[in-house]
């Protein structure tokens, strides 16, 4: 069964350093997603993103953030001057047009 | 997008039914109603959706009314690994390509 997946499993990084989060969707999708989950609380849409371009972003989605697809497969989050507050799960989607399927997540410790 | 209203938490025990109820009174002509589970450390993954009456697939069934103000979540005979939260969603997805807007969830705990 195909499936999303993403890398690092876990990321530790320091306040104020550039992270980039990978993700490779599912290969004959065309819509892609970036959500969070801040530990013990609800998952929070991000940003999608279709034809090589952002589609909506959310209030969370500010400049510190970027998302770019460099090719055909990888699909990255980018945070460039991280803080405490980011520290969550990323999860990336992927979508067909019907159900959206969910990668393992990158669990982002900012320090 | 309509608000969904489920119950914070669930126990249960293994083998029994459970249903899970989920209440959206300003759901919209367009709306379907989605059911995505999520274990711990894991995204969220599809379960079911459905627009009216009642959906059954290998893993569970969605009872919908007529009025479609709510919706119920069933899953027969559950195991401990069914322990996860669950949660209802309702949106436009007929069209596809819509952000989900997760609520809290529900959060089923299957005890032996």
């Amino acid at each position: 069964e195909p499936e999303v997946t993403q890398t690092p499993s876990h990321q530790v990084t320091q306040m104020g350093q550039e992270v980039i989060l990978r993700c490779v969707p599912i290969s004959n999708h065309l819509y892609f997603y970036w959500y969070r989950q801040i530990l013990g609380q609800k998952v929070e849409f991000l940003v999608s993103f279709y034809n090589n371009e952002i589609s909506e972003k959310s209030e969370i989605f500010d400049d510190q953030f970027s998302v770019e697809r460099p090719d055909g497969s990888n699909f990255t989050l980018k945070i460039r001057s991280t803080k405490l507050e980011d520290s969550a799960m990323y999860f990336c989607a992927s979508e067909g047009g019907d159900e959206q399927f969910f990668g393992p997540g990158t669990r982002l410790t900012v320090l | 997008l309509a608000k969904t209203t489920q119950p914070i938490s669930m126990d249960s025990y293994e083998g029994q039914e459970v249903n899970i109820t989920c209440s959206h009174n300003n759901i919209a002509t367009n709306d379907y109603i989605t059911w995505y589970q999520q274990f711990p450390s894991q995204g969220p993954r599809f379960i079911i959706q459905g627009y009216k009456t009642k959906v059954t697939n290998e893993v569970a069934s969605l009872f919908i009314p007529a009025d479609r103000k709510s919706s119920t979540l069933s899953l027969p005979r559950v195991s401990l690994s069914d322990t996860a939260v669950y949660y209802c969603l309702v949106g436009d997805s007929n069209t596809g390509f819509q952000k989900l807007v997760f609520g809290t969830g529900t959060r089923l705990l299957v005890s032996p």
